[in-house]
Parts: structure tokens; C-alpha cells; sequence
């Protein structure tokens, strides 16, 4: 299994630039997430899906969309970048089981906003 | 809001050494909580993942414990190696799983020959 694939590794884009990052799983997980890495700051929460054709808003939303048509597919898009969404960016996902979903991510994708 | 805390943001061992991570979070009300491995420009591996009504999970040299009601876990590994040497991520779900995780910053663990 290739688990949780993310594309690009990683992109550099000009100010008010627009790209979509891609993210795969192959698991049939129910769960899929989006959170930036910056340094100092940790992982926060960007949006989440709890299955197809239902998003919703983590803790650091603005500048960001997403949608869910498929279960393995997640992409987040970028409409017009700014510096400050310069960060290392993964995706997640988990089943939705009764239990505890253990949470896989993807390897990032580094994005610099120049 | 749940935050999560993680002491010390760095530690320095001799190879060998027995050693403890530590975890808090401000919110008992959680599903479960997973401890995450980074090692430098990589992404995250899981190493263990507790549910909130266990107090414990093991994985080899690893031990991992949850005390939900004080909000509080715990990282031990035995015998640390050079390979060990890497972030160590605590986080923390509820929501039953479903709204995404609350991460600490992380301990940055250097584990010396």
C-alpha cells in the first residue's frame, strides 16, 4: 500500500499565485485532514473531512478551500498565496472505527511563497 | 480550546539512558492520544496510540501512558539508541476522532554515541 501520498514534494510560488496541493490515500479511509507546520508554532488543523462531500474548518482556515468528491482524494487549494502561508503543509487520514482511528500522514509537501 | 504541552522542548542523552517525554493538554474530554515520530524534512510516523479508556500502550522499547483524569502522558523509552534521535509529537483527538488533532510542539530528542 502506498498509504497517504502528497504532491508536490515541494513548490515555490509568487505572491497572489493560485496551485492546488494534492493529497491520495489508498487505505479507504473515512477521515481526511490538512495541517501546516511552521516553526515555533507546531501542527495546526487546516480543514478536516469526515467523508465524501463533507468539509469543515480547522483552526487556521482563511486562505484555504477544500472539498471532498471522492473518499481518497483531498486537495487543498491555494487562491491567492501569500508569504505567510509559506510552511510545510501534510495531509492525514484515519478510519472511521468504532475504537480509536490511528492517524497516518502523508511525507509534506514544502511550500515557499516568495 | 484544547492546547497541548510538551516538556522539555529539547533533551540531550547519552546512548543508553532511559528516558521520559512528557504531554499534558488542558481538556480531559478526549478519544484517544497518539505519539508521533519526525525525523528531519520527513513526515510524521506513528509510534503509539492510546485510547482514552486505556492507561497504557507498548511497542518495544517504547511505553507509553495516559492519565486522562490529571491530563497527562508520558513517553518512556528504554535503552536509547543514536537512532532514536528525532521530534517526538504528542497529540490529541476528540470528537470522536472525527474533528482532526491538537498537536504539541514537540520534544527534539538527541541521543549522543
Amino acid at each position: 500500500n502506498a498509504g497517504v501520498t502528497q504532491t508536490p514534494k515541494f513548490q515555490v510560488l509568487k505572491t497572489g499565485q493560485s496551485m492546488t496541493l494534492q493529497c491520495a490515500q489508498d487505505m479507504n479511509h473515512e477521515y481526511m485532514s490538512w495541517y501546516r507546520q511552521d516553526p515555533g508554532m507546531g501542527l495546526r488543523l487546516i480543514h478536516y473531512s469526515v467523508g465524501a462531500g463533507i468539509t469543515d474548518q480547522g483552526e487556521v482556515p482563511n486562505g484555504y478551500n477544500v472539498s471532498r468528491s471522492t473518499t481518497e482524494d483531498f486537495p487543498l487549494r491555494l487562491l491567492s498565496a501569500a508569504p505567510s502561508q509559506t510552511s510545510v503543509y501534510f495531509c492525514a487520514s484515519s478510519f472511521r472505527q468504532k475504537g480509536a482511528p490511528e492517524a497516518f500522514f502523508g511525507q509534506g509537501t514544502r511550500l515557499t511563497v516568495v | 480550546k484544547q492546547e497541548v504541552t510538551q516538556i522539555p522542548a529539547a533533551l540531550s542523552v547519552p546512548e543508553g539512558e532511559n528516558l521520559v517525554l512528557n504531554c499534558s493538554f488542558t481538556d480531559s474530554a478526549i478519544y484517544n492520544l497518539q505519539w508521533f515520530r519526525q525525523d528531519p524534512g520527513k513526515g510524521l510516523t506513528s509510534l503509539l496510540l492510546i485510547q482514552s479508556s486505556q492507561r497504557e500502550q507498548t511497542s518495544g522499547r517504547l511505553n507509553a501512558s495516559l492519565d486522562k483524569s490529571s491530563g497527562r502522558s508520558t513517553l518512556y523509552i528504554a535503552a536509547s539508541q543514536p537512532g532514536d534521535s528525532a521530534t517526538y509529537l504528542c497529540a490529541v483527538t476528540s470528537g470522536g476522532g472525527a474533528d482532526g488533532l491538537t498537536f504539541g510542539k514537540g520534544t527534539h530528542l538527541i541521543i549522543q554515541p
